[in-house]
């Protein structure tokens, strides 16, 4: 079945510094990606969604210069948070789906910012 | 291996009829059951929580049900709407080593027509 790859599945930086995340469609063509970020104990929340080849949307209140997306290709899709801080510690994780099929989801990337 | 599995990948039903998605899983050390739905490029939205002594429970008109013995969960839509039409994603957290993880099905697609 369809995968979708995330990557790394935890990271640790320090304050200041940028990571960048990776969500790979392993088999199928990603048409739109999503990326969402999820606090303890509270649900996914939809960051942005990008389109193969074009500027991200981005959900009120997310700074599209701080959570930088790029979706080059049709299978790639990353993420870089900029200049860290403690507060953007969290899970994030992507989705992709290929036109309207069911979106396939990573397993998600542990954020910690110390 | 910790998996997900979601049936039917699709389905289609008349306004007015119920309908249950089936949702069985592998995951373990378990900690809790999500259902969310997702209408088309949105992000999911949290329908029930299970946790493992709960069998059963309610949302306006969707019930999830949660046999923890044979790790299996359902939800049931009464009395279809069009808006009912969506993604439904169950998602199971399992403790880990590093903390919680996610584990996501690939949902069903539900289609309600008049």
């Amino acid at each position: 079945g369809a995968v979708v790859s995330q990557h790394p599945s935890w990271v640790i930086c320090k304050s200041g510094t940028s990571v960048k995340i990776e969500c790979r469609s392993l088999d199928f063509q990603a048409t739109t990606m999503f990326w969402y970020r999820q606090f303890p104990k509270q649900s996914l929340m939809l960051m942005a969604t990008s389109n193969e080849g074009s500027k991200a949307t981005y959900e009120q209140g997310v700074e599209k210069d701080k959570f930088l997306i790029n979706h080059a290709s049709l299978t790639l899709s990353t993420l870089t948070v900029t200049s860290a801080h403690p507060e953007d510690s969290s899970f994030y994780i992507c989705s992709a789906r290929q036109d309207y099929s069911p979106l396939h989801f990573g397993n998600g990337t542990r954020l910690t910012v110390t | 291996k910790n998996q997900v599995e979601q049936s039917p990948q699709s389905l289609i039903i008349l306004e007015g009829k119920n309908c249950t998605l089936q949702c069985n899983y592998t995951v373990s050390p378990f900690s809790n059951l999500r259902w969310y739905k997702q209408d088309t490029g949105r992000g999911p939205v949290s329908l029930t929580i299970m946790t493992f002594s709960e069998n059963t429970k309610s949302n306006g008109r969707y019930t999830a049900t949660l046999d923890a013995d044979t790790k299996q969960s359902s939800l049931h839509i009464t009395a279809s709407q069009l808006s009912d039409s969506a993604s439904y994603i169950c998602v199971v957290r399992c403790l880990g080593e590093y903390g919680n993880k996610l584990v996501f099905g690939s949902g069903t697609i539900l289609r309600v027509k008049s």
